[in-house]
């Protein structure tokens, strides 16, 4: 199994911060890459695959990027709405989720 | 806009098989896969496999030996049958649809709400 691990695995930020979340994996997983985000109670919600590509509906302040091994998602200017638990996704092999990365107030 | 909701028992005794049913509303089986993914409270996800109409599925290597996954096109549903489920099998389950890069199922874009199973003696 391609093993999936995000960095940190929490962070604080304010409104209006620039924040980044990285997503390395053990092997290349060749953008075979997306990113969900998850609040409490509710089933996650996809934000980008395909490494960059944002999914309908999905606010242009996320944006993802990488290649091989090395993934970042970024929020341009963190909003109250943001506030959740994101988890990157590889399927380039059978599809394996990082551990997440708790996005604090 | 599709639509996932996820039905079945909710509370299990150990050995015993829990089976879930996730029905589409708002659109069809069609030519996407449908997945299962799990998450032990407080945990993260886990993928547990998805299965396409023509019955052709893939499942978790650590999960393969007691899951099976089926399909209805006449019903708009599919469903998972996990078998000799332990207290470790205590989780959210959340039945997606599954879109493609390069032909190759790979991401979920659409989740149902999610039901919370609990194996318990």
């Amino acid at each position: 199994d391609i093993q999936v691990t995000q960095s940190p695995s929490s962070l604080s930020a304010s409104v209006g911060e620039r924040v980044t979340i990285t997503c390395r994996t053990s092997q290349t997983v060749d953008r075979y890459l997306s990113w969900y985000q998850q609040k409490p109670g509710k089933a996650p919600r996809l934000l980008i695959y395909g490494a960059s590509s944002l999914q309908s509906g999905v606010p242009s302040r996320f944006s993802g990027s990488g290649s091989g091994t090395h993934y970042t998602l970024t929020i341009s200017t963190v909003q109250l709405d943001d506030f959740a638990t994101y988890y990157c996704q590889q399927s380039y092999t059978t599809p394996t989720f990082g551990q997440g990365t708790r996005l604090e107030f | 806009q599709v639509q996932l909701q996820e039905s079945g028992p909710r509370l299990l005794k150990p050995s015993e098989s829990l089976s879930l049913t996730c029905t589409i509303s708002g659109g069809s089986i069609g030519t996407y896969y449908w997945g299962w993914i799990r998450q032990a409270p407080g945990k993260g996800l886990e993928w547990i496999g998805f299965i396409y109409k023509s019955g052709s599925s893939n499942y978790n290597p650590s999960l393969k030996s007691r899951v099976a996954l089926s399909i209805s096109t006449s019903r708009n549903q599919f469903s998972l049958r996990l078998s000799a489920v332990t207290a470790a099998d205590t989780a959210f389950y959340y039945c997606a649809r599954v879109g493609y890069i390069a032909s190759r199922p790979s991401f979920f874009d659409n989740w149902g709400q999610g039901t919370l199973v609990t194996v318990s003696s």
